[in-house]
């Protein structure tokens, strides 16, 4: 069964450096989302990417974050000048068409900031 | 928000017995999806309901839908150790992002 898969599995960077994180959503899908993860907390929602644009996006995506859907198959999250309040986990979703698909899930990448 | 928030945080069975969780939710929806999310790990999707329906099953899951009452179950039945987890329901309506609560924590006890 196609998966979502999401690279790094664990990233740890410098406070003040930029990171990347990388998603491949299943093919035939046409909306992707990131989310994140706090240690012990709810999963929050980052953005929406549809038709490659962002079509929403939460008070947590500021400036300091960007997506790109570079190449038809790759899905990037990119922090600028993180802070030590980016450490979470970093999930990517895909669903196909259709507002009763249900989002399918990456096993997530693991941010550190020191 | 259309927040969706379970109770209990934390629930302990022993292996064999049912396991319900529940949802509450704030605001009109088109549908509401469960999700488990085993430690360390992605979400597993494992149910969507619709608006319209009130009760679905899939195995050994059976969800219901109160939408008078903005609420939701989940019913793990004859819970196996596997079955170890937490569990999320997550709300959406129209192309909106999915809205998580915070979770049931399951354990099952061999």
């Amino acid at each position: 069964e196609p998966e979502v898969t999401q690279t790094p599995s664990h990233q740890v960077t410098q406070m003040g450096q930029e990171v990347i994180l990388r998603c491949v959503p299943i093919s035939n899908h046409l909306y992707f989302y990131w989310y994140r993860q706090i240690l012990g907390q709810k999963v929050e929602f980052l953005v929406s990417f549809y038709n490659n644009e962002i079509s929403e996006k939460s008070e947590i995506f500021d400036d300091r974050f960007s997506v790109e859907r570079p190449d038809g198959s790759n899905f990037t999250l990119k922090i600028r000048s993180t802070k030590l309040e980016d450490s979470a986990m970093y999930f990517c979703a895909s669903r196909r068409n259709g507002q009763l698909q249900p989002q399918h899930f990456g096993d997530g990448t693991r941010l550190s900031i020191l | 928000s259309q927040q969706g928030e379970e109770d209990p945080q934390a629930l302990s069975i022993q292996e064999g017995e049912n396991a319900t969780m529940n949802c509450s939710y704030k605001t009109s929806i088109n549908n509401l999806q469960w999700y488990r999310q085993n430690s360390g790990r992605g979400l597993v999707h494992l149910i969507l309901i619709r608006s319209n329906e009130r009760e679905k099953h899939s195995g050994r899951l059976r969800v219901t839908l109160d939408t008078s009452k903005k609420s939701s179950s989940l019913l793990i039945t004859a819970s196996r150790a596997a079955d170890t987890a937490s569990y999320f329901c997550a709300t959406a309506s129209g192309n909106t992002p999915l809205v998580f609560g915070k979770g049931t924590r399951l354990s099952v006890i061999a």
